[in-house]
């Protein structure tokens, strides 16, 4: 079925840095695209950034452009996210997430990891 | 990239049926078929329950279904039952090659 567990996450200053961690198991991680999506205290679903399965290709967000890296290691079944820069707007559980469709990433995501809390604060 | 739009609460009787609607614009639900919904309970991560506008990965009850309609989604939830009180977002890519999320629904089985 496959699974996804991130970590990583804690507390961070404003204007600091943080770098997210998530380990891919009992799937070919190689084939598929891998996502970011995070959610703020009480707030919906944000979508943050993704990764094609090779790596060549990286999308990110608006509210993230600049600031946020996303990568991957595909012999250690990993993906990445490095943040910097980083705001109280950037507060939330962030999640990495298994694209279903190997062509076009069009945000069908059927495995999440459990979630890996960011708090910016002084 | 604003958000879709989705009804803040939903209710509805165990076996009733009930309806979410998800509204974008024709640069992101009205230009492709790639609408998908996602069920979150309190503290748990979302699950896709529907992707492709009407598809239903498998294990996921045939209660679920989508549809779509110019700019606008729709998941239907038929035989309610008391698990599905939770919280339903819809998603769609977009003609600027991201994807975005709508703001969420909750559901309450009464």
């Amino acid at each position: 079925e496959g699974q996804l567990v991130e970590s990583g996450g804690g507390l961070v200053q404003p204007g600091g840095s943080l770098r997210l961690s998530c380990e891919a198991s009992a799937f070919t991680f190689i084939s598929y695209w891998m996502h970011w999506v995070r959610q703020a205290p009480g707030k919906g679903l944000v979508w943050v950034s993704r990764i094609k399965y090779d790596g060549t290709t990286t999308t990110y967000a608006d509210s993230v452009k600049g600031r946020f890296t996303i990568s991957r290691d595909n012999a250690n079944n990993m993906v990445y996210l490095q943040m910097n820069s980083l705001t109280a707007d950037d507060t939330a559980v962030y999640y990495c997430a298994r694209e279903v469709g190997a062509d076009i990433p069009a945000g069908a995501f059927d495995i999440w990891g459990q979630g890996s809390p960011v708090t910016v604060s002084s | 990239q604003s958000a879709l739009t989705q009804p803040a609460s939903v209710s509805g009787s165990p076996g009733q049926s009930i309806s979410i609607s998800c509204t974008g614009t024709s640069s992101d639900i009205g230009a492709y078929n790639y609408v998908s919904w996602y069920q979150q309970h309190p503290g748990k991560a979302p699950q896709l329950i529907i992707f492709d506008v009407r598809n239903r990965p498998s294990g996921v009850s045939r209660r679920f279904s989508g549809s779509k309609s110019g700019n606008a989604a729709s998941l239907t939830i038929s035989g309610l039952l008391a698990e599905d009180e939770a919280d339903y977002y819809c998603s769609s890519y977009t003609t600027i090659n991201t994807l975005v999320f709508g703001g969420g629904t909750k559901l309450t089985v009464l």
